[in-house]
């Protein structure tokens, strides 16, 4: 399997523009999380579902957030308007849940979101 | 908030022991103990986890105290390859996939 995979690697945008970011989850793989992680803050979760429903959105940060996934294979994180404080990189993760706390989740290479 | 203290920062001598601690003294009798290991500009990397005995894996080994508030990673020849930070989580593990939270992990630093 190739991993899980996001796409872009690397956006640089303007202040007030819409910014999407992808996932591709591993295969057969039923939780999706997106985390965000900043030099001040670390690494904290923005949103998780489980197969496909939105289960805690409760750390993204305002409306201006938003994420969904229309399908096992493909989830979206967008913010619109984007803001300088939004730089950071944005991490997606899967895993399967196997019971008994022995899930293991799997990172992507993160996408770097640089706000001008 | 993250239920674990680490310290900031150790080195390590190329090709010895890493041994990596964590306090988790509020840890709850259904939760796990996991880590996880970031190198620079990757994503985080499962290493290992365990309830209340010691484990080893192909990575590493994970001695937990029998009273459970603290653990050890231990990597036991480090190369340059194992500089990264070192995230030690708590987590319920029998309710579904929760989410990992993050403390500030600690840096190991191998040095040639």
């Amino acid at each position: 399997d190739a991993g899980v995979i996001q796409s872009p690697r690397h956006e640089v945008t303007e202040m007030g523009q819409e910014v999407t970011l992808r996932c591709k989850p591993i295969s057969g793989h039923d939780y999706l999380f997106w985390y965000r992680q900043t030099m001040m803050r670390g690494l904290e979760l923005l949103i998780y579902f489980n197969n496909n429903v939105p289960i805690d959105d409760s750390g993204m940060p305002e409306d201006r957030f938003s994420a969904k996934m229309p399908n096992a294979s493909f989830s979206t994180l967008k913010i619109q308007p984007s803001e300088p404080r939004d730089s950071a990189v944005y991490f997606c993760a899967s895993s399967l849940f196997s019971g008994g706390g022995t899930d293991t989740q799997y990172f992507g290479p993160g996408t770097r979101l640089t706000v001008l | 908030d993250a239920k674990t203290t680490q310290p900031p920062s150790m080195d390590c001598a190329e090709g010895r022991a890493a041994n990596l601690p964590c306090n988790h003294s509020t840890i709850s009798g259904n939760e796990y103990v996991y880590w996880y290991r970031q190198i620079h500009s990757q994503g985080p990397q499962y290493i290992i986890h365990g309830l209340k005995n010691n484990e080893t894996n192909e990575m590493a080994s994970l001695i937990i105290t029998e009273d459970r508030k603290s653990s050890t990673l231990i990597l036991p020849h480090a190369t340059l390859r194992d500089t990264a930070v070192y995230y030690c989580i708590v987590r319920v593990g029998n309710s579904g996939n929760t989410p990992l939270v993050f403390g500030k992990g600690t840096r190991l630093s191998v040095i040639a």
